[in-house]
């Protein structure tokens, strides 16, 4: 079974400046997540979404990030104008979870690596 | 404070058992959660155990859960340096059991 699909796999930008990440989840699964994982920090959940619909964007912060996944499978997470702190992993992860269900195994991309000069 | 905390390294000797401890303090959490990361890769999910548990084995891995002071390790039998990760600690709670993380132990195994 392929694994969460993730690219580029590194980013060099500088402030200011635009960047996208695109996540293609496993198969069937209906729940995606994009995590921010900045070094030495454990990953922190940026957004949710269940098939096209977002469940959770609390922790977005939407002045610069946005995030879609127009057709429920694959997403792009955009960030514009980046940041010298927004410099982390950006991790794409998904699940077969869906509401009312119990248990959640989430699995993990390899990461988008993003170094903002 | 941190809703998960762990202490940030443990170096232990090849052969050895490691134990990772880590404390939460959502009494709500249903699932307890250990990943493991490798350097520049994504995080792999190790085991979890459910809230009404207070022990999992799995192979070389046992998980005790002391659910009334909030404390979950991860004990590691026969540590190799293959092990040598990054293991992040999670608690799930809620309707959709996402894991919030710890900031992970660095796990360094020497010969």
């Amino acid at each position: 079974e392929a694994g969460v699909a993730q690219s580029p796999r590194y980013k060099i930008i500088e402030k200011r400046q635009s960047v996208a990440f695109w996540c293609n989840p496993i198969s069937g699964h209906a729940t995606l997540y994009w995590y921010q994982q900045i070094l030495g920090q454990g990953p922190k959940l940026l957004i949710q979404f269940q098939n096209n619909g977002v469940v959770d964007d609390s922790q977005l912060p939407k002045d610069r990030f946005s995030a879609e996944r127009l057709k429920g499978v694959d997403s792009t997470l955009k960030i514009q104008p980046a940041k010298l702190e927004d410099s982390a992993v950006y991790l794409c992860a998904s699940s077969l979870w869906e509401s009312g269900t119990s248990g959640n195994t989430i699995y993990f991309g390899e990461g988008s690596w993003l170094t903002v000069v | 404070g941190e809703d998960v905390e762990q202490s940030l390294f443990l170096s232990v000797r090849e052969g050895d058992s490691s134990v990772i401890n880590c404390t939460y303090t959502d009494s709500s959490s249903t699932y307890l959660y250990w990943y493991k990361q490798e350097p520049g890769a994504g995080l792999q999910l190790l085991t979890y155990i459910f809230s009404n548990m207070d022990m999992k084995q799995d192979q070389r891995l046992t998980v005790l859960l002391n659910k009334k002071d909030k404390h979950l390790s991860l004990r590691i039998a026969d540590t190799q340096t293959g092990d040598s990760a990054i293991y992040f600690c999670a608690e799930g709670s809620g309707g959709s059991y996402i894991p919030t993380f710890g900031r992970g132990t660095s796990l360094i195994v020497h010969p």
